[in-house]
Parts: C-alpha cells; sequence; structure tokens
C-alpha cells in the first residue's frame, strides 16, 4: 500500500523550533520529490516546499513565507523526510501535509493524512 | 492580483456537469503550464485528480473515474477540470495547482455544491 505518514507535530510557543517527520512505504521514494503542503483552518492549501530527488541534486525550493525558516531534508535509506520549522510564528499554525509522486514529474499525487502545528503563546 | 484565480463557489445537479475553472493571471501562458488539480473533502487530505497541460501531455490519477477531465482555454488563459455525470460523492473543495517562478502555486480553490 502506497503510503505517506506525518509526525511530530504539537504545540510551541513562537519563537520555537519544531521537526516534522514523513515516512513513506509502497513506492520508490528515491525517485520522487518529497513536497510539504499546510492548510489553516478553514482555509486553502499553501505550498512550504519540497526536495528533489538525488538524481536531481536534492534541490530544494520554499515559499517566500517560510524562506529562511524552514528547511527541508530527507533520507532515502530511512524513506523519511523531514520539515524542519524555526523561529515559529502563530501564522504557522496549520495542518502540515507531506506529499510525494510516482509520475515522474515534480507534482504531487500521495498524499499523507497531515500533522497538526499549533503556534500560540 | 493572484497567480491563480478559482471561483470560490460552484453548484450543480446530479448527473449534470462542472466546469471548474482556473484562470492563470495574465502574462503567465496557460498553454506552456501543466496544471494539476485536486480534491479535498472536509476532514480528509487532498486527493490528486489529474495533471493537465494538452491532449498529449495528461495523466489521470490512480483509480480516478474518467468522468473526471482536463482541459484548457486559451482565450481565457485558463485551465478548467470538467466533471461530468455528477455524483453526490464528488461535492468538495477543488484545487488547481501550477509550478510558477520558482514556487508551486495553489489557486483559492472553489468549493462544488451537488444538489
Amino acid at each position: 500500500e502506497v503510503q505517506l505518514v506525518e509526525s511530530g507535530g504539537g504545540l510551541v510557543q513562537p519563537g520555537e523550533s519544531l521537526k516534522l517527520s514523513c515516512a513513506a512505504s509502497g513506492f520508490t521514494f528515491s525517485g520522487s520529490p518529497v513536497h510539504w503542503v499546510r492548510q489553516a483552518s478553514g482555509k486553502g492549501l499553501e505550498w512550504v516546499g519540497r526536495i528533489r530527488s538525488q538524481a536531481n541534486f536534492y534541490a530544494t525550493a520554499y515559499a517566500a513565507s517560510v524562506q529562511g525558516r524552514f528547511t527541508i531534508s530527507r533520507d532515502d535509506s530511512k524513506s523519511t523526510a523531514y520539515l524542519q520549522l524555526n523561529s515559529l510564528k502563530t501564522e504557522d499554525t496549520a495542518v502540515y501535509y507531506c506529499s510525494g509522486s510516482r509520475m515522474g514529474d515534480d507534482g504531487f499525487d500521495i498524499w499523507g493524512l497531515g500533522t497538526m502545528v499549533t503556534v500560540s503563546s | 492580483q493572484a497567480v491563480l484565480t478559482q471561483p470560490s463557489s460552484l453548484s450543480a445537479s446530479p448527473g449534470a456537469s462542472a466546469s471548474l475553472t482556473c484562470t492563470l493571471r495574465s502574462g503567465i501562458n496557460v498553454g506552456t503550464n501543466r496544471i494539476y488539480w485536486y480534491q479535498q473533502k472536509p476532514g480528509s487530505p487532498p486527493q490528486y485528480l489529474l495533471r493537465y497541460k494538452s491532449d498529449s501531455d495528461k495523466h489521470q490519477g490512480s483509480g480516478v473515474p474518467s468522468r473526471f477531465s482536463g482541459s484548457k482555454d486559451a482565450s481565457a488563459n485558463a485551465g478548467t477540470l470538467l466533471i461530468s455525470g455528477l455524483q453526490s460523492e464528488d461535492e468538495a473543495d477543488y484545487y488547481c495547482v501550477i509550478w510558477h517562478s520558482s514556487a508551486w502555486v495553489f489557486g483559492g480553490g472553489t468549493k462544488l455544491t451537488v444538489l
């Protein structure tokens, strides 16, 4: 079964850090880009960033709203990707989804169930 | 002006067809972009439906019925998700996405009501 499972969400205070994980199974993780997408309560989807495969030099890209604060990494030996969230703000409160691709391009067709991040004092 | 503009809501009757549009900002050419479409039901993660650039460059998501299809309207600089034979289970939010200026950009989403 194709699966992505996020973990690591929780409640943190503004300015603090958090690291999310995304564990993959059932598809060729090493060849897939990994995207992170978030959704604030009652709002639309917002792309956060992505990391490409080794064949694409693990290239990363980020949304302007998180550039310099969030970092995406991956460990293909563990079929796991990570999202490091630093200097968190209240507006970062959202469900964070990881997403991968079987399509052979940079898009995303596989989604996890998401993990909730709440930034509040 | 947003990169991608979607109508906030759309209503249609069961059995009818619904055309959901995704208009690209002026200066962004719909003809050169792959447009991805996602469906999201309340309390669930998004699900990939399809990708469309042209009839020779398209991709249907695994298990996605053929009554979901993509197209483009070059004159309107827009991509379209067409859902034919609407069913009550199609009631959901629908999002379009493109790659633009080194980032993936979501449209604001369309809430489709089937009634």
